[in-house]
């Protein structure tokens, strides 16, 4: 079954560096990958989709690629505030006929002023 | 943009009542609704998933008749969990497919506490 892995539990960074996150996909390409910001004790928040066929996409100052050679997706932060401080999940669907999002642990992002 | 809307935020329970969580698409009508469990410092775990007017699936190790799910309407989905343990503390959420945009529509999410 598909599994998604965020192996950084914890990236600390300094006020406007770039902050750079790796998520990877085990099994199938999945046709989107989606990226969520969580804040503690909230619900996910909706940030980037990403399709199969798509390299990148950007959206203000986050930008997103997506590696199907090498089952990746990376998620960047320029220009990094500390309201940026929040643990960041990607996302695919279940199946490949699902409709369900499964999740990676997360990537817990500090940046210090 | 889409909103979910999850009652309570929090709940202390006693052990052994039944809980009743609530989700509700404010401004859309979802078809499908998804229950989350996620416990300190892990990711969201996939409980269920809930569409309108048929009987929730779920997952595997999902008791599913400790965790009752009702999608009675496009824009309600509830979760119930009987006869609550201290084991089923965890804050759980909500989600929404259907919503305006490419994402899904999480819910704030409810804490559970259980005595």
């Amino acid at each position: 079954s598909q599994k998604i892995e965020q192996n950084s539990e914890a990236l600390n960074i300094q006020e406007g560096k770039t902050a750079t996150l790796t998520c990877n996909y085990t099994n199938y390409s999945p046709a989107y990958l989606q990226w969520y910001r969580q804040d503690p004790g909230r619900g996910p928040v909706f940030l980037l989709l990403i399709r199969e066929n798509e390299k990148e996409k950007r959206k203000e100052r986050l930008k997103v690629t997506f590696d199907t050679t090498l089952k990746q997706s990376l998620f960047h932060i320029t220009a990094s505030q500390p309201a940026d401080s929040a643990t960041y999940l990607c996302a695919c669907l279940e199946g490949e006929a699902g409709t369900a999002l499964i999740f990676g642990k997360g990537t817990t992002l500090s940046v210090s002023s | 943009g889409a909103v979910v809307s999850q009652h309570p935020s929090w709940v202390i329970c006693k052990s052994g009542t039944s809980v009743k969580i609530e989700c509700r698409s404010l401004d859309f009508q979802a078809t499908t609704m998804f229950w989350y469990r996620q416990f300190p410092k892990q990711s969201l775990m996939l409980m269920a998933t809930s569409n309108e007017g048929s009987k929730a699936t779920y997952e595997q190790g999902v008791e599913k008749d400790k965790f009752l799910i009702n999608h009675a309407s496009l824009t309600l989905s509830t979760l119930t969990v009987t006869s609550a343990h201290p084991e089923d503390s965890s804050f759980y959420i909500c989600s929404a497919s259907g919503g305006p945009g490419d994402g899904y529509t999480f819910g704030s999410g409810t804490r559970l506490t259980v005595v």
